[in-house]
């Protein structure tokens, strides 16, 4: 059981937009910045989004992310079949003081 | 570029020891900027952090797994390690290394491709 809940699978069309959310407490995305990571089988995995918002350079601004209060949302525009893959959300946990991750997101592009 | 290598057994049997060590190349862990961690994903499951290390050999672990967890870091030879003890089917996963920032503040942008960890006899 993830300390982090994210909704087990999204589906959308080519080109249209999707959101994924992650759910925490207080203890977690309520006081702690928020990274988002995109795993395809096969590669190493990806840093899309980190410090709720930011994306690391060579990531297109198509990925966005958002956070308030205790969750958080990541935002994908333009879905190309190449985005099919499944994301995670992380951040700390204060009172674990330990890092925590949400269960996992499969996006599929129908 | 950055890159970081897992390697270890694919297969431990249950009640052993699993043990598994990144290489880091392209860049020193012999630095005070970062944290080397492991975290983990079994099959069908989420991510889960294992535990990291600093350059100056203090480490970190997740509190369920901190009586079975030893990381230990090697400068001399860009390295750090991972040990796992009493495992069971449970601890059957894919392992990541990764270069870790503080509470993660700017996210875990260098991964290693990870290596699966069989538990099974």
């Amino acid at each position: 059981q993830s300390i982090l809940t994210q909704p087990p699978s999204v589906s959308a069309a080519p080109g249209q937009k999707v959101s994924i959310s992650c759910s925490g407490s207080s203890s977690n995305i309520g006081s702690s910045l928020v990274s988002w990571y995109q795993f395809v089988p096969g590669t190493a995995p990806k840093l899309l989004i980190y410090a709720n918002n930011e994306r690391p350079s060579g990531i297109p601004d198509r990925f966005s992310g958002s956070k308030s209060g205790t969750s958080a949302t990541l935002g994908i525009t333009g879905l190309q079949t190449g985005d099919e893959a499944d994301y995670f959300c992380g951040t700390h946990d204060r009172s674990l003081n330990a890092e925590v991750f949400g269960g996992g997101t499969k996006l599929t592009v129908l | 570029q950055l890159q970081l290598r897992e390697s270890g057994p694919g297969l431990v049997k249950p009640s052993e020891t699993l043990s598994l060590t990144c290489t880091v190349s392209g860049g020193s862990i012999n630095t005070n900027e970062f944290y080397w961690g492991w975290i983990r994903r079994p099959p069908g499951g989420g991510l889960e952090w294992i535990g990291s290390v600093y350059f100056t050999g203090g480490t970190y672990s997740h509190p369920s797994l901190k009586s079975r967890v030893s990381i230990s870091i090697d400068t001399s030879e860009n390295q750090f390690s991972l040990t796992l003890t009493s495992v069971t089917a449970a601890d059957t996963a894919v392992y990541y290394c990764a270069r870790e920032t503080a509470m993660m503040i700017s996210g875990i942008k260098y991964w290693g491709q990870g290596t699966l960890v069989t538990v099974s006899s």
